[in-house]
């Protein structure tokens, strides 16, 4: 099946500084979104992007699908950027259903 | 709009028992998807019903099932808990069982077992 690669697993930054998440996927896909986990675990709607460029405030996002990745931009980042990325794709013939990265957890120091 | 809710949003139960957990999707969404959260494996995904129907299923033991019910609400069930089934179960809504669709998280349920 797909395998869907985050890169870094981790990461500390102080507040104010920029950051890109990778998401690495190794076959065509239909669907990729990003995700934010807050600490209570809920998975908060960042990008739904299966191809192209989106921006969102301090956010933006660009899935390159010829080339299977997409690339998770944070821009002036705040305390409340910290917790858990995780980036998700979906293919044909298997519905809804998403295959999740192993995640990217930043911590962003005051 | 409201979102996605889950309840119970705690549950402590002990090997043995079971447990029943319950998911309404967005209104209008028709397809609801479950997905287990582990320190060890990651998001797992669970099963997908859309239309009272069990789509699509995920590598699980038989221990785990679910149903949909025709307002689109969805229950899943585990029996014989494990302590292993400790996680974070969430649930997921979209207008259709499509590939092609953004799905939308529900706050999860805890569950424990001791």
């Amino acid at each position: 099946g797909i395998q869907v690669e985050q890169s870094p697993p981790d990461l500390i930054l102080q507040e104010g500084a920029n950051s890109t998440l990778r998401c690495n996927f190794s076959d065509s896909v239909n669907n990729l979104q990003w995700f934010h986990q807050n600490p209570w675990g809920q998975l908060i709607n960042l990008f739904y992007i299966p191809s192209g460029t989106k921006q969102n405030g301090r956010l933006s996002a660009t899935t390159v699908a010829t080339e299977r990745y997409s690339l998770l931009y944070i821009s002036s980042s705040q305390t409340t950027d910290s917790g858990v990325y995780f980036c998700a794709v979906s293919v044909d013939n298997q519905g809804g259903k998403l295959i999740f990265g192993q995640g990217t957890e930043l911590s962003v120091k005051p | 709009k409201a979102g996605v809710t889950q309840t119970p949003r705690y549950l402590i139960k002990t090997r043995g028992q079971q447990v029943t957990l319950s998911c309404s999707p967005i209104s209008g969404h028709r397809s609801v998807s479950w997905y287990q959260q582990t320190p060890g494996q990651g998001l797992q995904f669970l099963f997908e019903y859309f239309s009272e129907t069990q789509r699509n299923k995920g590598n699980f033991p038989g221990r785990f099932s679910g149903r949909q019910f025709s307002n689109s609400r969805s229950e899943m069930n585990v029996s014989t808990l494990e302590l292993g089934d400790s996680a974070l179960y969430l649930c997921a809504s979209s207008l259709v069982a499509s590939s092609y669709n953004e799905q939308f998280f529900g706050p999860g349920t805890r569950l424990t077992v001791l």
